[in-house]
């Protein structure tokens, strides 16, 4: 078990500028959660999947941003057209959901990105 | 509107003493509740969970406390540790629902 692994881990970007984070599950996870943490906040949600379907999406996430998961397996969120505002961590978290067990998720270490 | 409440941004704590970390929410749907451990540069580590049908769970070190009618849980650390000085964050979750609500945090100082 290797945990959740995401790329890159630091981004500094143009305004304007797209950008594309990548996110590794734990393996075997059936869902996938992108998140958002900005300075003095906790963490805020942005989209999920089980599996290759995207359930959820957050008001957060305007239509500048876009997530796939094309296998089931890792994940890509993608911002075009990057905000100062968008500067953040993302975060990616995975769980396995039961219909037996609540869902806990376990996160990755981040993608901090700044948007000059 | 914050439906999960950390009052207080921190909190300082002898090395050896309990560290007590509060949480209040106000939406009765929650029912699963969790604490991540957070360091800087690093994604939140999951410490413990307790479910609305109990009212405490306990591992090694770490307690969780839940008072549903007060809508309040608490997470006690004993004894507390020089490592254990980190942003802690409390979490929810409603029944059917899968996304995470997340307080604001509680940055602990375990002083030696």
């Amino acid at each position: 078990d290797t945990g959740v692994s995401q790329d890159p881990r630091h981004k500094i970007t143009k305004r304007g500028q797209n950008v594309t984070f990548r996110c590794d599950p734990i393996s075997e996870h059936n869902r996938l959660y992108w998140y958002r943490q900005t300075l003095g906040q906790g963490p805020e949600f942005l989209t999920y999947f089980q599996n290759e379907a995207q359930l959820e999406k957050s008001r957060l996430l305007s239509d500048r941003f876009s997530a796939e998961r094309p296998k089931g397996s890792f994940s890509t969120l993608e911002i075009q057209r990057t905000e100062q505002g968008d500067s953040a961590m993302y975060l990616c978290a995975s769980s396995s959901r039961t219909s037996r067990t609540p869902d806990t998720q376990y996160f990755g270490p981040g993608t901090r990105l700044t948007v000059l | 509107d914050q439906q999960v409440k950390q009052n207080s941004p921190s909190l300082s704590v002898q090395e050896g003493r309990i560290s007590i970390l509060n949480c209040d929410y106000t939406n009765s749907m929650f029912d699963y509740f969790l604490w991540y451990k957070k360091y800087p540069a690093e994604g939140p580590t999951f410490l413990i969970s307790i479910s609305s049908i109990k009212d405490k769970n306990e591992d090694g070190r770490f307690t969780v406390f839940l008072n549903k009618s007060a809508k309040h849980l608490s997470l006690h650390i004993v004894p507390s540790q020089p490592g254990d000085s980190a942003v802690y964050f409390c979490a929810a979750s409603a029944q059917g629902y899968s996304t995470l609500t997340f307080g604001k945090g509680t940055m602990l100082l375990v002083s030696p």
